[in-house]
């Protein structure tokens, strides 16, 4: 089993250009879930989907952000356009029913 | 609402020594009570669960965790700690709601020393 794959791992753009964090989340996994770490406000959950179907999305700081799940073994985050506050490390997390969560590496977006 | 307190931003322990890290929950219904830990620019790794049953849970690299339901309280704790332990810990908690969130503490900071 290879994990939660995320990409790229590593993100440095300028602001005002469109950004696009890629998840796969483990196979047979129903729930993904995208989160935010920064040293400011620690771990935020941004959204999540249950079976492909976004379930919670509060957690979206605002239109700029929109994520997608267009089928069980793939899911994006996009921030367009970005900005110098949107810096921080993204992770992806799956879970099979309502066990625990797996997460991925992480992507160190950062915008300049 | 729920939400979790980890009330120590930092913890420092001389290796060899019990470590405990603090956490205390508010949820209605039955918790489902977790504990994760985060390495140095790596993702949350599992470390234990509560769901339901004895209120000693074991789990990786030696750690347990305690219930308390009348203090609502969930503990991380190790017997003799590793430098090798020192990470950001974080308790998160899922309310008996079906939901599949986690609401997540701020992290507390293990630092082992030597």
């Amino acid at each position: 089993d290879a994990g939660v794959i995320q990409s790229p791992r590593h993100e440095v753009t300028e602001m005002g250009q469109e950004v696009t964090l890629r998840c796969k989340p483990i196979s047979g996994h129903d729930y993904l879930f995208w989160y935010r770490q920064t040293m400011m406000r620690g771990l935020e959950l941004l959204i999540y989907f249950n079976n492909n179907v976004p379930i919670d999305d509060s957690g979206m700081p605002e239109d700029r952000f929109s994520a997608k799940m267009p089928n069980a073994s793939f899911s994006t985050l996009k921030i367009q356009p970005s900005e110098p506050r949107d810096s921080a490390v993204y992770f992806c997390a799956s879970s099979l029913n309502v066990r625990r969560q797996n997460f991925g590496p992480g992507t160190r977006l950062l915008v300049l | 609402a729920q939400s979790v307190a980890q009330p120590e931003d930092q913890v420092n322990v001389a290796e060899g020594n019990p470590l405990t890290v603090k956490c205390t929950y508010s949820v209605s219904g039955n918790p489902y009570l977790f504990w994760y830990v985060q390495y140095p620019n790596r993702g949350l790794q599992f470390l234990l669960k509560y769901i339901t049953g004895d209120n000693l849970v074991k789990g990786s690299y030696g750690f347990e965790a305690e219930f308390n339901k009348s203090q609502t309280s969930f503990h991380l704790k190790k017997p003799s700690a590793l430098v090798s332990d020192s990470a950001l810990y974080f308790c998160a908690v899922r309310g008996s709601s079906n939901t599949g969130k986690l609401i997540f503490g701020q992290g507390t900071t293990l630092q082992v020393k030597p």
